[in-house]
């Protein structure tokens, strides 16, 4: 199985300032079809997880664009430009590439 | 727009079976694979498996292949899961995913004696 391996596990964040995460993977998520199959998820207090972004970098619809994805191969990071009271939660990378489907162990962003 | 809705809380004893649906609307049913995650209290994310409901074809996390089967109903729009033989470290929210895009509102499930 894809071992996914996000850092920290926690962050405490002042509203307006940024944030990243990071995720690595223990393979490469490049497909031959040149696509790679990393995702990021938000899990709100108490709701379903809801994806932000797909295929590393492409935001789904209706993310604000304050979230970007950027990596590749085996490492991955979600950046949130400026931090707003909305976005806490835990956050999940997942990969898709090769099955089972793995997430990360999760990172807690709460506000300062 | 795409909804995903799921049967109810259930409370069931150890060695029970338990069946979980997840009614699907607003994008043609078989076009997307239906994916099932589990989430156990305090705990991450953990993939079961999926469906593709155009052919029923399955696909299962190994540690779940002998007590999970996944169906899919394409005259009602719906996604199944039973999962056998209950204990209760399978306690968990069990959600349903249209390709990991759109998820369920979420059944928790209880296992106790």
């Amino acid at each position: 199985d894809i071992v996914m391996t996000q850092t920290p596990p926690s962050l405490s964040v002042t509203p307006g300032q940024p944030a990243s995460i990071s995720c690595k993977s223990s393979q490469s998520l490049l497909n031959s079809n040149g696509k790679t199959y990393l995702y990021w998820f938000l899990q709100k207090p108490g709701q379903s997880p809801q994806l932000l972004i797909f295929e590393v970098s492409k935001r789904f619809h209706g993310v604000p664009d304050r979230f970007s994805g950027s990596g590749s191969g085996t490492d991955f990071t979600l950046k949130i430009s400026r931090v707003e009271a909305e976005d806490v939660g835990v956050y999940y990378c997942m990969q898709s590439i090769q099955l089972p489907i793995t997430f990360g162990g999760g990172t807690k962003v709460e506000l300062q | 727009q795409v909804q995903l809705v799921q049967s109810g809380a259930e409370v069931k004893k150890p060695g029970a079976s338990l069946k979980v649906s997840c009614k699907a609307s607003g994008y043609t049913f078989t076009t997307s694979g239906i994916s099932w995650v589990r989430q156990a209290p305090g705990q991450g994310l953990e993939w079961m498996g999926g469906i593709n409901p155009y052919n029923g074809n399955t696909k299962y996390a190994q540690k779940f292949q002998r007590r999970v089967t996944m169906t899919a109903d394409t005259s009602t729009n719906t996604a199944y899961m039973e999962v056998r033989s209950l204990r209760s470290d399978d306690t968990a929210v069990y959600f349903c995913a249209r390709d990991t895009l759109d998820w369920g509102q979420g059944t928790l499930v209880i296992v106790s004696s």
